[in-house]
């Protein structure tokens, strides 16, 4: 079954510092996509970015990136210069395999506090 | 920009009461669906709606319903509420073909 595990409940880092969130996965489907969304105390959950199995690059919008290990099953989330308008929970997740490929599976999150 | 909207961020309701909550979008997306938000156990899907008066069962639609009649508009109903539907509810929409899901703002749901 599918299964995203994020190890880190919560986590601090000083503003402007690059700070990485981790995030692993496992499917038996060859072909999957990795989100990362970002939910601010407001309570809206905001698209990040997104990655494809097959995408040769590591996908990167602005200052945040996706490093992306195949092998490895991981997609952690790096934010560079992190900013105090940062601090939210954040959440990876799978498109869903076959029949499910419409829905996205989540995991736990990682509330992230960036100390100014 | 995609605009999802929840008609309510919090909500108080007493045990056995019927409740509704209310989704619309703007940008015209097939896809519609329903997530309850828990802490340590992330979103998890309730119910999907791909098309007007269309709809599929998530992971756990137990003790739910819902209701497509526009293509803007989807609902979730909890038929008899129940304490152990306090939660978060999130609804999101996204393009027939594409993954990326648009998400509103949330309904903070307290059951009584």
């Amino acid at each position: 079954a599918q299964k995203i595990t994020q190890t880190q409940p919560g986590m601090f880092v000083q503003e402007k510092e690059a700070v990485t969130l981790d995030c692993t996965y496992d499917t038996s489907d060859p072909s999957y996509g990795l989100f990362w969304y970002k939910q601010p105390s407001s309570g809206e959950m905001i698209f990040l970015i997104y990655q494809g199995s097959y995408d040769q690059q590591n996908a990167t919008e602005g200052r945040y990136s996706l490093n992306f290990q195949k092998a490895r099953k991981s997609a952690n989330l790096v934010i560079s210069a992190s900013q105090l308008g940062d601090s939210a929970m954040y959440f990876c997740a799978m498109r869903g395999e076959m029949d499910s490929s419409y829905k996205l599976i989540f995991g736990s999150g990682t509330r992230l506090l960036v100390r100014p | 920009d995609v605009k999802v909207t929840q008609s309510s961020r919090y909500l108080v309701k007493r045990t056995g009461e019927k409740v509704f909550l209310e989704c619309v979008q703007d940008m015209d997306h097939e896809n519609m669906f329903w997530y309850r938000q828990d802490p340590g156990l992330g979103l998890r899907l309730i119910y999907f709606s791909y098309d007007v008066k269309m709809k599929e069962k998530g992971d756990i639609p137990e003790g739910y319903s819902v209701s497509r009649e526009k293509k803007e508009r989807f609902s979730l109903i909890l038929e008899s509420a129940s304490t152990n539907q306090t939660s978060m509810y999130l609804c999101a929409s996204s393009p027939a073909a594409a993954n990326i899901q648009y998400f509103g703002a949330g309904t903070r749901l307290s059951v009584l």
